[in-house]
């Protein structure tokens, strides 16, 4: 079973413009992270955000975490090509630090 | 500093069979973790290794096996393959006494089975 469920599965921008991720999940969490994957690769740790935290920035990068609502969302800003990926939310409940991945969303960025 | 190594990068075996999968992790880091991601999904966790031991395991079944080498790298092996174990199997590493939170993964091993 998948915890977290991202929100909307597809997004088509173009470049520059800013892309909007959401990720919805079930039960209380230790963390949540956001987590990019290019052409069915390895995937690459994009932010941790805890619990406690309501928001966390790294670069073009803006994570918000809704710990009432059940929610998280990843913002990229003024996108480029480059950012055309798949973009997971994973969450960390319990005693486990073992993320539980989403199905993800498909971005694509058009020059 | 090399990152979290995974070999082969494709497989293709045939019903029935038997494969094992290898994961070398970060530098520094003790801890393996194995996922299995089909089509169209996000990863599934299989299990995590930690001084040779399996630490915890997800919600596969008994043919889906491991092992954790004094070196910290790792093996996966699955038993009397099936179709629906096609799939790209990420390896992950963290250090267990550091923040387990943040996990590296690999590139990943893509496994076709006929």
């Amino acid at each position: 079973s998948q915890q977290g469920e991202e929100d909307p599965q597809a997004l088509s921008i173009q470049e520059g413009e800013n892309a909007t991720m959401n990720c919805s999940y079930k039960t209380s969490i230790n963390n949540l992270q956001w987590y990019r994957q290019n052409s069915g690769r390895g995937l690459v740790h994009l932010i941790l955000i805890r619990s406690n935290e309501r928001e966390k920035h790294s670069g073009r990068l803006r994570v918000t975490l809704d710990t009432s609502k059940k929610s998280s969302s990843l913002l990229i800003t003024a996108s480029r090509a480059a950012d055309t990926a798949s973009y997971f939310c994973a969450t960390a409940s319990g005693g486990s630090y073992i993320p539980t991945f989403g199905r993800g969303t498909s971005l694509i960025v058009h020059p | 500093d090399a990152g979290v190594t995974q070999s082969p990068t494709h497989l293709i075996k045939t019903r029935g069979q038997q494969v094992t999968l290898r994961c070398s992790p970060k530098s520094g880091h003790d801890t393996v973790s194995w996922y299995q991601q089909a089509l169209g999904q996000g990863p599934q966790f299989i299990f995590q290794y930690y001084e040779e031991e399996e630490r915890q395991r997800g919600n596969f079944p008994d043919r889906f096996s491991g092992h954790q080498f004094p070196n910290y790298s790792s093996e996966l092996n699955v038993n009397a393959l099936l179709l629906g174990d096609s799939a790209l199997y990420l390896c992950a590493s963290s250090a267990w006494r550091e923040s387990q939170e943040t996990q590296y993964f690999g590139p990943g091993t893509r496994l076709l089975v006929l």
